[in-house]
């Protein structure tokens, strides 16, 4: 089974400019998550999606962070523009609704740098 | 908001046993976990337990909730250099949207 796959890896941008990161969750996993997880801190949740619909954006920044899941599958995380601040690992995840548990599947990251 | 916290940073020697320690503030948590992160890799589920549990065990991993407290603990017998990673306690509530804490950094040594 693939996992959840992200890209780009790394990516450095000055402030004030934007960047997207794309999610593509295991197949079936109704539920997706984006997380930023700022160096020696642990994730935190940005947005929680359930198929193609939000279920959390309480700690999304929503001046300068966008998410879509566009169909209930991909998922893109824009910031525009990018402060300082936003220099994180951003996790995305994905679970299913049949799992119990609701054990999160996470995929490596995309890790930013704002300059 | 819900708290998770941690001891960041445990160092311990091959064939000794590791216990890090979790405190959570959130008293209708009903899922609490272990994920275990290694470098450049996204979050892997170690193990979990359900709230109504004092303890679980699995393999070399041992989980002890003391609800009262609510402390969390994961102890690793026979500590491997291939244990050493971090590792985020997690909790999930009512609201079932996961509080992570900030991670504690195993080092395992020769």
């Amino acid at each position: 089974e693939a996992g959840v796959a992200q890209s780009p890896r790394y990516k450095i941008i000055e402030k004030r400019q934007s960047v997207a990161f794309w999610c593509n969750p295991i197949s079936g996993h109704a539920t997706l998550y984006w997380y930023q997880q700022i160096l020696g801190q642990g994730p935190k949740l940005l947005i929680q999606f359930q198929n193609n619909g939000v279920v959390d954006d309480s700690q999304l920044p929503k001046d300068r962070f966008s998410a879509e899941r566009l169909k209930g599958v991909d998922s893109t995380l824009k910031i525009q523009p990018a402060k300082l601040e936003d220099s994180a690992v951003y996790l995305c995840a994905s679970s299913s609704p049949t799992n119990g548990i609701n054990e999160q599947f996470f995929g490596p990251g995309t890790r930013l740098t704002v300059l | 908001g819900e708290d998770v916290e941690q001891s960041l940073f445990l160092s311990v020697r091959e064939g000794d046993s590791s216990v890090i320690n979790c405190t959570y503030t959130d008293s209708s948590s009903t899922y609490l976990y272990w994920y275990k992160q290694e470098p450049g890799a996204g979050l892997q589920l170690l193990t979990y337990i359900f709230s109504n549990m004092d303890m679980k065990q699995d393999q070399r991993l041992t989980v002890l909730l003391n609800k009262k407290d609510k402390h969390l603990s994961l102890r690793i017998a026979d500590t491997q250099t291939g244990d050493s990673a971090i590792y985020f306690c997690a909790e999930m509530g009512g609201s079932y949207i996961p509080t992570f804490g900030r991670g504690t950094s195993l080092i395992v040594h020769p």
